[in-house]
Order: structure tokens, then C-alpha cells, then sequence
């Protein structure tokens, strides 16, 4: 499975602040998802990165809010814009299994946001 | 649609056996199952997919009804290691792995 790294690994920010996530990945991968995961919930999807072009936002999720950039085949970025104590989650970044089968997702180790 | 798992929290001593399902109202390509400790990333334990194939890295063990749209993964001889919240992943097509997750079991193995 592909080695995958975030940063930071968890921040404490003042509401109305942006905070940049960054997910790299030691391995080519097609498909890179951010999601979001409240303390004691599931995991909610919050867009597919696409490489060379706009991500792929789910209900509810807006590019303003969260923009994502993807410039190449193992490194994408999310950004919380504007935040507020409801953003106060933990992020996750996951990644295809392999560039060729991509039979499932492996999953960063998360990003711990507080905001105040 | 999420899928609906159950039960929602399971409490077991060393060495029981449990069972941890998963139900969708859509028809279903395939089903991933994760386990996620305290502060860790969820890891990836099992694929299920249509037409019966199985994978997994685990000595744990899992079915799927593609009829019934349900999924189960059976944790027998449960470890202390067993601990955690486990959650489906459902792909309701073969194009590019978008996995809806379930609102997760949590499971406490005890000595």
C-alpha cells in the first residue's frame, strides 16, 4: 500500500482564519479523496482531486469553503477558508490502492483541527 | 445513501465472537471494511466484491449478499488488538471507487 503523509498533523486556529492541509503520497496515484470526520462520527467525503483539473465537491461542500488543488500525481492540498468552531474535525486524505487495479482506498494519518 | 451498520456498539471478552453487519438500500458494487483506532487513521482490512471475490489481509472474515444488498464481517476468537470502530464502505460502481461509509460499530474487546 502507498506510503501517504499529512501536514500538519494537527493545528488550533482562531475562527475566521484559513488553514492549508497538504497530503502527499510516496507512489503515482490516480484518484486522491479529502474527507472530513467529526469526533465519534463516520467519514463524510468532502471532494475528489482531480490532477489538472477542479476537484469534484459532494453535497454540501463548496469550492469556496474548500478549496482543493492537485498539481500532480501524489501531492493535494485542501484549505479550510474562513473558519469557524463548526469546522472542528479531524481531516483525512486517502488515496487509490494501486494506479492500475485501484480496488480500494488507503487513508493519510489525518489532520486534528480546533478552532476556536 | 449511507449505509446503515449494526449493532451500533458491541462489548466482548477476549476470545467471543462477533458479527458486525452492513445494509444498503442501493445495489452495490462492492464493500470495503476498515478498522480505526483512537487517533489513527481507519486501515484497511477487506474487499468484498461483486460476483463473490474476496480479499483481505486479516484473519477475519466477511460475506456479502449482493441480493440482500448486506455485508458481514465476522471477528471470531476476538484479540484485545480487535478494539476499535470498524465502518463498511460501499462502491455502487466499478468506476472509480467512491466509497459511502457507514456510521460505524464500535467494538471494545476486553480481557
Amino acid at each position: 500500500s502507498a506510503v501517504i503523509s499529512q501536514k500538519p498533523s494537527r493545528d488550533i486556529c482562531q475562527r475566521g482564519t484559513s488553514l492549508t492541509i497538504q497530503c502527499q503520497v510516496d507512489s503515482q496515484v490516480t484518484m486522491m479523496f479529502w474527507y472530513r470526520q467529526q469526533p465519534g462520527q463516520s467519514l463524510t467525503l468532502i471532494a475528489t482531486a482531480n490532477q489538472g483539473s477542479e476537484a469534484t465537491y459532494e453535497s454540501g461542500f463548496v469550492i469556496d469553503k474548500f478549496p482543493i488543488s492537485r498539481p500532480n500525481l501524489t501531492f493535494s492540498t485542501l484549505t479550510v477558508s474562513n473558519m469557524s468552531p463548526e469546522d472542528s474535525s479531524i481531516y483525512l486524505c486517502s488515496v487509490d490502492s494501486d494506479r492500475v487495479s485501484r480496488e480500494t482506498q488507503y487513508f493519510g494519518p489525518g489532520t486534528r483541527l480546533l478552532v476556536l | 445513501q449511507q449505509p446503515v451498520q449494526s449493532p451500533q456498539a458491541v462489548i466482548l471478552r477476549e476470545g467471543e465472537d462477533a458479527v458486525i453487519n452492513c445494509s444498503s438500500s442501493k445495489a452495490l458494487y462492492s464493500v470495503h471494511w476498515y478498522r480505526q483506532k483512537h487517533g489513527e487513521a481507519p486501515v484497511f482490512l477487506m474487499i468484498l466484491l461483486k460476483g463473490g471475490e474476496q480479499k483481505g489481509h486479516e484473519k477475519i472474515s466477511a460475506s456479502f449478499n449482493e441480493k440482500k444488498q448486506q455485508s458481514s464481517l465476522y471477528l471470531t476468537a476476538s484479540q484485545l488488538s480487535y478494539s476499535g470502530t470498524y465502518f463498511c464502505g460501499t462502491a455502487n460502481n466499478n468506476a472509480g471507487n467512491m466509497l459511502t461509509f457507514g456510521g460505524g460499530t464500535r467494538l471494545m474487546v476486553k480481557p
